[in-house]
C-alpha cells in the first residue's frame, strides 16, 4: 500500500525556518516525481514545488521562489522542503503527492499524504 | 499561468439528483492533463478523474469527466450522501500545476 507521511510542521515565529519531510513507502520512491502542495485553513489548494524522480528537475511557485528548496533522499525513501524566511501567508497544511507513473513528469498525481500544518506566528 | 476557474462556487443539491461541476482554463491544458480531485473537513485531497475523463482506481461510475482545451467539466449523475464535499479541478501539464478555487457541493 503506498503510503505518504508528512512531519515537521508546527509553530513557527515570521521570518524563522522549518523543514518538512514526506516519508514514503509502498513503491519505488525513486522512480517518482514528488511534489508539495499547500492548502491555508478553510481555503484552496496550492501547488508548491515539485521534483523529478532523478532529482535533476526542480520547480516551485513564484510564491516560494528563492525561499525554499525541495530535495530528496532517495535512500530514505523520504522528500523534503527547507522552508526558510517564512512568513503569516505561509501558514498551511503542507501535503505532498506522488506523480502517477515512473519516471515520467507529466503523469497527474494519485497518492497524497494526510498533510502537517505549519502556522507562521508571532 | 495557466488560471483555471472553477463554476459555480457552490452548489445546492439533494441526493440523487445530477451535480455538474464546471472548470474553465485560462489556455488549452496540454493533453487534456486535467484531474478532479474531492476533498472532504480534515481530509487530503482524492484522486477522481485524469486526463479529463478517466475514473481514478475505486472511483463509482457515477462519477464521469468530458471536455478538452479550455472547458472541462465533472459530472455526478446521482447523488449520494458521501458526495457532498468541495470539489478542485488541476491541471498537470505546464508547471505551475495550478488549481482551481473549488466547488462545494452541498445538501440542499
Amino acid at each position: 500500500e503506498v503510503q505518504l507521511v508528512e512531519s515537521g510542521g508546527g509553530l513557527v515565529q515570521p521570518g524563522r525556518s522549518l523543514r518538512l519531510s514526506c516519508a514514503a513507502s509502498g513503491f519505488t520512491f525513486g522512480d517518482y516525481s514528488i511534489h508539495w502542495v499547500r492548502q491555508p485553513p478553510g481555503k484552496g489548494l496550492e501547488w508548491v514545488s515539485g521534483i523529478s524522480w532523478h532529482g535533476l528537475r526542480v520547480a516551485y511557485a513564484d510564491s516560494v521562489k528563492g525561499r525554499f528548496t525541495i530535495s530528496r533522499d532517495d535512500a530514505k525513501s523520504s522528500l523534503y522542503l527547507q522552508m526558510n524566511s517564512l512568513g503569516p501567508e505561509d501558514t498551511a497544511f503542507y501535503y505532498c503527492a506522488k506523480r502517477a507513473v515512473a519516471g515520467d513528469d507529466t503523469s497527474h498525481f494519485d497518492h497524497w499524504g494526510r498533510g502537517t500544518l505549519v502556522t507562521v506566528s508571532s | 499561468e495557466i488560471v483555471l476557474t472553477q463554476s459555480p462556487g457552490a452548489l445546492f443539491l439533494s441526493p440523487g439528483e445530477r451535480a455538474t461541476l464546471s472548470c474553465r482554463a485560462s489556455q488549452s491544458v496540454s493533453s487534456s492533463y486535467l484531474a478532479w480531485y474531492q476533498q472532504k473537513p480534515g481530509q487530503a485531497p482524492r484522486l477522481l478523474m485524469y486526463v479529463a475523463s478517466i475514473r481514478a482506481t475505486g472511483i463509482p461510475d457515477r462519477f464521469s469527466g468530458s471536455g478538452s482545451g479550455t472547458d472541462f467539466t465533472l459530472t455526478i449523475s446521482r447523488l449520494e450522501p458521501e458526495d457532498f464535499a468541495v470539489y478542485y479541478c488541476q491541471q498537470y501539464s505546464d508547471s505551475p500545476y495550478t488549481f482551481g478555487q473549488g466547488t462545494k457541493l452541498e445538501i440542499k
